[in-house]
């Protein structure tokens, strides 16, 4: 069974570096077909596509937000963590971790079959 | 990067309804389209994947067409489950790329 949990805070302050979690099982992140994206949802607006790391490494991030964003993985732990610096609050919103997968005849061009439930992270001082 | 656009950004449909949502892309990305489907509060869930395959377990009256850069994303017969905002995604060059999304509602 392949479940996704993000963890972290909840709450963050103006200018501070947020780190978030996402705790993967029932899939290995070395696996070369998948990889896993972060993706979030200011509320009430749309989804908007983060960064994502693959089975061999290679990292890739919003081009409006790549100097805010690092995304690594630790394989042993079956972790991903994506850390956002400067928070501010518009950046308030629902993070979501979700796998990328991909067919033997689309790779790396995938889909986010499954998703984590989400975590809200709110900034104010 | 490559630009998606939606529309209708919503609409109001009966049930047993054909519903159809559009998807453009701002250059040729293939086949390489996906729909998802989020309700309220919850996570998104994959309905679609290159742009005509429906994932396993959905329902048969969801269904996608297209390539290029012109999509389609048709609900045969509307359903009060179907409630929800209908986002397409595409991945090109390293970058994942979500559309604004559709709501649709009952009328």
């Amino acid at each position: 069974q392949v479940t996704l949990k993000e963890s972290g805070p909840v709450l963050v302050k103006p200018t501070e570096t947020l780190t978030l979690t996402c705790t993967v099982s029932g899939f290995s992140l070395s696996n070369a077909r998948m990889g896993v994206s972060w993706i979030r949802q200011p509320p009430g607006k749309a989804l908007e596509w983060l960064a994502h790391i693959f089975s061999n490494d290679e990292k890739s991030y919003s081009t409006s937000l790549k100097s805010r964003l690092t995304i690594s993985k630790d394989t042993s732990k079956s972790q991903v963590v994506l850390t956002m610096t400067n928070m501010d609050p518009v950046d308030t919103a629902t993070y979501y971790c979700a796998r990328m997968s991909c067919s033997s005849t689309s790779c790396p061009r995938g889909y986010f079959d499954y998703w984590g439930q989400g975590t809200l992270v709110t900034v104010s001082s | 990067d490559i630009q998606m656009t939606q529309s209708p950004s919503s609409l109001s449909a009966s049930v047993g309804d054909r519903v159809t949502i559009t998807c453009q892309a701002s250059q040729d990305i293939s086949n390489y389209l996906n729909w998802y489907q989020q309700k309220p509060g919850k996570a998104p869930k994959l309905l679609i994947y290159d742009a005509s395959n429906l994932e396993t377990g959905v329902p048969s009256r969801f269904s996608g067409s297209g390539s290029g850069t012109d999509f389609t994303f048709t609900i045969s017969s509307l359903q009060p489950e179907d409630i929800a905002t209908y986002y397409c995604q595409q991945y090109d060059n390293l970058v994942f790329t979500f559309g604004p999304g559709t709501k649709v509602d009952i009328k």
